[in-house]
């Protein structure tokens, strides 16, 4: 059974650093992409980036581009997502979902989500 | 950048067909992903490749995807539905577009 497992709730304070993760098991994990998506508190889906864990090819949307890193761990089926100085506007939850292949395939399996909260 | 619009909320009777549009620019000339997402839960893959559906999405979820606008239609639409309906494309072929979201009430 594919699952991802993303790590739990986050509260954490502006400035401070952050990294959530998202394990994958049930397939081979570097035969498919890894997306993150983040969804601001009542509002609509964002792609932040999404990375091939195969050669950790990295693409970023233009909206977070050196706001975020993307990294993954093959030895340990999990991809990453950090921040170095949190913002209170960073306050959302964050999905990751795998996917085939870039254009065509759908992003058929999502983590449970990782609530980030950013908060003097 | 590329941009997928669709209406903020449709209202539909139980048992009536509901009509969720997603407009883009030559979108026919990409594919067109649905997603539904319920109030505290993880979005769920309901339509791919414009006209897809993934094993256990019932059939009366259909897409379509000509022009400028893709479609998802819902026959027969249940209280069940309720929720949260995106669309999706690509932009390139490393942007990936959400559209905004559609509310879907059930009346």
């Amino acid at each position: 059974e594919v699952q991802l497992v993303q790590s739990g709730a986050e509260v954490k304070k502006p400035g401070e650093s952050l990294k959530i993760s998202c394990e994958a098991s049930g397939y081979t994990f570097t035969n498919h992409w890894i997306a993150w998506v983040r969804q601001l508190p009542g509002k609509g889906l964002e792609w932040v980036g999404i990375i091939y864990p195969y050669d950790a090819d990295t693409r970023y949307s233009p909206s977070f581009q050196g706001q975020v890193t993307i990294s993954a761990d093959k030895s340990v089926n999990t991809a990453f997502l950090q921040w170095n100085s949190l913002k209170a506007s960073d306050t959302a939850m964050y999905y990751c979902a795998r996917f085939k292949q870039t254009e065509i395939h759908p992003f058929d399996y999502w983590g449970q989500g990782t609530l980030v909260t950013v908060s003097s | 950048s590329y941009e997928l619009t669709q209406p903020p909320s449709v209202s539909v009777s139980p048992g009536q067909t509901a009509s969720i549009t997603c407009s883009g620019d030559k979108l026919e000339d990409k594919y067109v992903s649905w997603y539904y997402q319920k109030p505290g839960q993880s979005p769920v893959v309901i339509i791919y490749q414009d006209n897809e559906r993934p094993s256990g999405i019932p059939e009366r979820f259909s897409g379509s995807n000509s022009g400028n606008t893709a479609t998802l239609t819902i026959s027969g639409t249940q209280a069940t539905d309720e929720g949260d309906y995106y669309c999706q494309a690509w932009d390139t072929s490393t942007n990936v577009v959400f559209g905004g979201g559609t509310k879907l009430t059930v009346l």
